[in-house]
């Protein structure tokens, strides 16, 4: 069974701070996904990572993406308080009808 | 071009009773997806469907049935509502070989 964990499950830090949230999974997975979720909206796609190496940024975050570690991080750098939101990290396997196995979400909020 | 849409946005229920959740998406997309978020926990997958007229169980299926008898259009069904069913549901779709989940606004529902 797909288990995928993130920790910290809470994250209060500094605006200008840098701080980095980490997605573990257990088992070989297609792709990894992340995603923000503001207090009761959907969520938004921030990013998909296809392959082991894979690093995209946008902005102040930079997800990256080590395969045999089985593990993504999403770095946040020179935090913002608009940045404050639940991101949530998904993995996907194909033969599974794609379907996506979701973190239980690392909640930030950042402070002026 | 609405994307995914859920109706309705927000339900009370009776333990007992029985209600239909409608997601309608007009993208063409072949995958849809029911997931439910409870307090503190990412989302989980109720049911999916890879295409019209097929259905298949996600990690938490009891309580509730699903079907896809138009492309567009992907059905969750709970036949008699229980307070353990009170969540914020939420539905997606995406296309064969594009790598993104959209998401629907979200339904979020009570039972007493």
């Amino acid at each position: 069974e797909l288990k995928v964990e993130q920790n910290p499950l809470f994250l209060s830090m500094q605006e200008g701070k840098n701080y980095t949230i980490y997605c573990n999974y257990s088992t070989t997975s297609d792709r990894l996904y992340w995603y923000r979720q503001d207090p009761g909206k959907s969520l938004e796609s921030l990013f998909v990572l296809l392959s082991n190496g894979a690093v995209k940024q946008e902005g102040r975050l930079m997800a990256s993406l080590d395969t045999k570690a089985r593990l993504s991080t999403l770095h946040i750098t020179a935090a913002v308080h608009d940045l404050s939101a639940t991101y949530f990290c998904a993995v996907e396997r194909e033969t599974s009808g794609s379907r996506l196995t979701f973190g239980e979400g690392t909640q930030l909020t950042v402070n002026p | 071009n609405a994307g995914v849409t859920q109706t309705p946005k927000f339900r009370v229920l009776k333990t007992g009773q029985s209600m239909t959740l409608l997601c309608a998406q007009d993208m063409n997309h072949e995958y849809m997806y029911w997931y439910r978020q409870d307090p503190g926990m990412g989302l989980r997958l109720i049911h999916y469907s890879v295409g019209e007229g097929t259905t298949a169980k996600g990690e938490v299926p009891d309580g509730y049935n699903v079907s896809r008898l138009k492309k567009q259009n992907f059905l969750l069904g709970l036949e008699s509502a229980a307070p353990s069913q009170t969540s914020v549901y939420f539905c997606a779709s995406r296309r064969t070989a594009i790598y993104e989940q959209y998401f629907g606004p979200g339904t979020r529902l009570t039972v007493t």
